[in-house]
């Protein structure tokens, strides 16, 4: 199951530009994450958001957190060439065994030209 | 940071044979691993979850006699396709975390081509 969807689902920039990538979830949630993906690899963890906190920065990222409208944003800033990948946002879901799931959103292509 | 080793990377397989694949945290103790396929330009959808000495637990619609989940050890876990036919064929990757970990290390991926 997927736990929300993303926008755009392919995104093309000019290198130096800013990428905003868009992620709506459904139901509550604890933390919200985002990965991404280069082309048929594994994911990578970029960064977490609790749910009580509405902003985040890590370099040249920039995660927002709106939990009323069920929305998270990244922005990344002065983008590069090697940012073009696949970006997810994932909620987690606590297990019995206190580790969590995550469930991801639909992820957004990003493509930078260089 | 951690590493999550998954293997092989590739493989091509008959229709009818089983193929097994091997997720491995290599300087960690993994109490959870999960199973994601994903197929091209698509999301991860989450199979299976398992945990050390116990049974695997199914997402909603995933054959567990299909996909057999073995999580032998802290650090292996194994996702065995049997009788693969080409629907089947798809991208498969791993994951690990530890006890309260909500970080999610993930392995390099496994294409899968059944013929």
């Amino acid at each position: 199951s997927q736990q929300g969807e993303e926008d755009p689902q392919a995104l093309s920039i000019q290198e130096g530009e800013n990428a905003t990538m868009n992620c709506s979830y459904k139901t509550s949630i604890n933390n919200l994450q985002w990965y991404r993906q280069n082309s048929g690899r594994g994911l990578v963890h970029l960064i977490l958001i609790r749910s009580n906190e509405r902003e985040k920065h890590s370099g040249r990222l920039r995660v927002t957190l709106d939990t009323s409208k069920k929305s998270s944003s990244l922005l990344i800033t002065a983008s590069r060439a090697a940012d073009t990948a696949s970006y997810f946002c994932a909620t987690d879901f606590p297990l019995m065994d206190s580790s969590y799931k995550l469930i991801f959103g639909s992820g957004t292509r990003l493509l930078v030209r260089p | 940071g951690a590493v999550v080793s998954q293997h092989p990377s590739r493989v091509i397989c008959k229709s009818g044979t089983s193929v097994k694949i091997e997720c491995r945290s290599l300087d960690f103790q993994a109490t959870t691993m999960f199973w994601y396929r994903q197929f091209p330009k698509q999301s991860l959808m989450l199979m299976a979850t398992s945990n050390e000495g116990s049974k695997a637990t199914y997402e909603q619609g995933v054959e567990k006699d299909k996909f057999l989940i073995n999580h032998a050890s802290l650090t292996l876990s194994t996702l065995t396709v049997t009788s693969a036919h080409p629907e089947d064929s798809s991208f498969y990757i791993c994951s690990a975390s530890t006890t309260g970990g909500r970080r999610a290390f993930f392995g390099q991926g496994t294409r899968l081509t059944v013929v």
